[in-house]
């Protein structure tokens, strides 16, 4: 079976400064690796997902995420943050060619500050 | 797009009633459903999931009997908590996939449900 760990309960930044959040994931095969969005009091939005190809991936409000293979990590990176981005924000690894309903981290709490 | 609806958005009823979630999607059919449990700071924990036409599929742990869920179209699936008690207030957020992706299924949520049971 599959898990994710999202090492970092807590993250704060400045606004305007670069963010990485942390994801690392265990399967045995290709995953299917996705980060959603919470912001308070709604449900989950897609921020990006990746399946195969290009390790690099391109998502939704200027976010990537990078696919490592060797790490077991698909970390999420914003090079400059906002104060709207100031969310909860989930990991979730799929398993390929199986069941494809993701195990989700315990998410990662991003506060921004002015 | 791909919008998925949920109905009433936060509820709060008296222990011991009954309280039925709607979780619609609204520009595509949703051959799977997926309901959600998440308490507060903590990550979603899938309570079933369902294929319209089908019973569903239920998460160990998980009373069938008091989470009662109906998948009647490719675009309605209900959650009945029956005989709410306060232990079930909790956020509950659906979600739907559209059936179409070649490699494993996005999967589009809900707004989220919050119950409060008195």
């Amino acid at each position: 079976a599959q898990s994710v760990t999202q090492p970092d309960i807590h993250i704060t930044v400045s606004e305007g400064a670069s963010l990485e959040l942390r994801c690392n994931y265990s399967y045995g095969a290709t995953p299917y690796l996705f980060w959603y969005v919470q912001s308070p009091g709604q449900g989950l939005q897609l921020l990006l997902k990746y399946f195969s190809g290009d390790t690099l991936v391109q998502g939704i409000k200027g976010f990537e995420a990078e696919f490592k293979r060797s790490q077991s990590s698909f970390n999420l990176r914003k090079p400059s943050v906002h104060w709207s981005d100031a969310a909860e924000y989930f990991c979730a690894v799929g398993a390929a060619g199986g069941s494809y309903i993701p195990t989700f981290g315990r998410g990662t709490s991003l506060i921004v500050h002015p | 797009g791909a919008v998925v609806s949920q109905h009433p958005s936060w509820v709060i009823c008296k222990s011991g009633t009954s309280v039925k979630i709607e979780c619609r999607s609204l520009d595509f059919q949703a051959t799977t459903m997926f309901w959600y449990r998440q308490f507060p700071k903590q990550s979603l924990m899938l309570m079933a999931t369902s294929n319209e036409g089908s019973k569903a599929t239920y998460e160990q742990g998980v009373e069938k009997d008091k989470f009662l869920i109906n998948h009647a179209s490719l675009t309605l699936s209900t959650l009945t908590v029956t005989s709410a008690h306060p232990e079930d207030s909790s956020f509950y957020i659906c979600s739907g996939t559209k059936g179409v992706d070649l490699y494993g299924e996005t999967q589009y949520f809900g707004p989220g449900t919050r119950l409060l049971v008195l």
